[in-house]
């Protein structure tokens, strides 16, 4: 099983509506979890961390954790064409020295 | 305040050839880390510095590839000899503190192209 689990997706959504991403991850990932957004050819920008189970919410998103079930999402809200990416989630690899790790990412299109 | 800062951005080599890579991080930003990500993955940490010291480097593979950080400030990531498998974009972030859950900031990467 890989560290952090991504659907690669593409997901597309229409304009406003809700778009839903989904990440597991495994026994030896924990502690803090991140949500990435890469813009095709760019760098990763961190949009979200969350490092208690339950939700947190920073303007139109939504990050949710679930640690029993070892799953973390994000929602984000009213979708805008400008929200077109790939999300990355990532988290904390506990194994020997700690570092982060990313899942494949899920590329996320908002059709006008 | 300036971001992180890459050169070069893209770059075209013939395998069997060298190439560097150039980082600056963010003023005041200790841990510098790169990784590597090829099309349709996430990146994965080659090597991570806190100041001069290399603390974690065992997903660097040792036989083609080095990385220094000299003066504890800029770094450079070395391919010799660079293979046909090593196309890829090179992201170099830091962070201010050495915890794993500080806040990463990327640079925009380095294409690299074997032929």
């Amino acid at each position: 099983q890989k560290e952090v689990e991504q659907n690669s997706g593409p997901l597309s959504v229409p304009e406003g509506a809700i778009a839903s991403l989904n990440c597991t991850y495994s026994d030896r990932v924990s502690q803090s979890f991140f949500w990435y957004r890469q813009y095709s050819g760019k760098s990763p920008e961190l949009i979200m961390s969350i490092y208690s189970n339950g939700d947190k919410e920073d303007g139109r998103f939504t990050a949710q954790l679930n640690k029993a079930s070892q799953y973390v999402s994000l929602l984000i809200r009213d979708s805008q064409p400008s929200d077109s990416a790939t999300y990355l989630c990532a988290g904390i690899y506990q194994g020997g020295s700690e570092k982060l790790v990313f899942g494949k990412g899920t590329k996320l299109t908002v059709n006008p | 305040e300036a971001g992180v800062v890459q050169s070069p951005r893209y770059k075209i080599i013939e395998k069997k050839q060298p190439v560097a890579f150039w980082c600056n991080p963010i003023s005041g930003h200790n841990t510098l880390y790169w990784y590597l990500q090829n099309l349709g993955q996430g990146p994965e940490l080659l090597i991570r510095y806190e100041n001069e010291e290399a603390v974690d480097d065992s997903q660097l593979p040792k036989d083609r590839f080095s990385a220094e950080r000299l003066k504890g400030v800029d770094s450079t990531l070395k391919i010799q000899p660079a293979e046909l498998g090593d196309s890829a974009v090179y992201l170099c972030a830091s962070s201010q503190g050495q915890l794993a859950q500080e806040t990463q900031y990327f640079g925009p990467g380095t294409r690299l192209l074997v032929l």
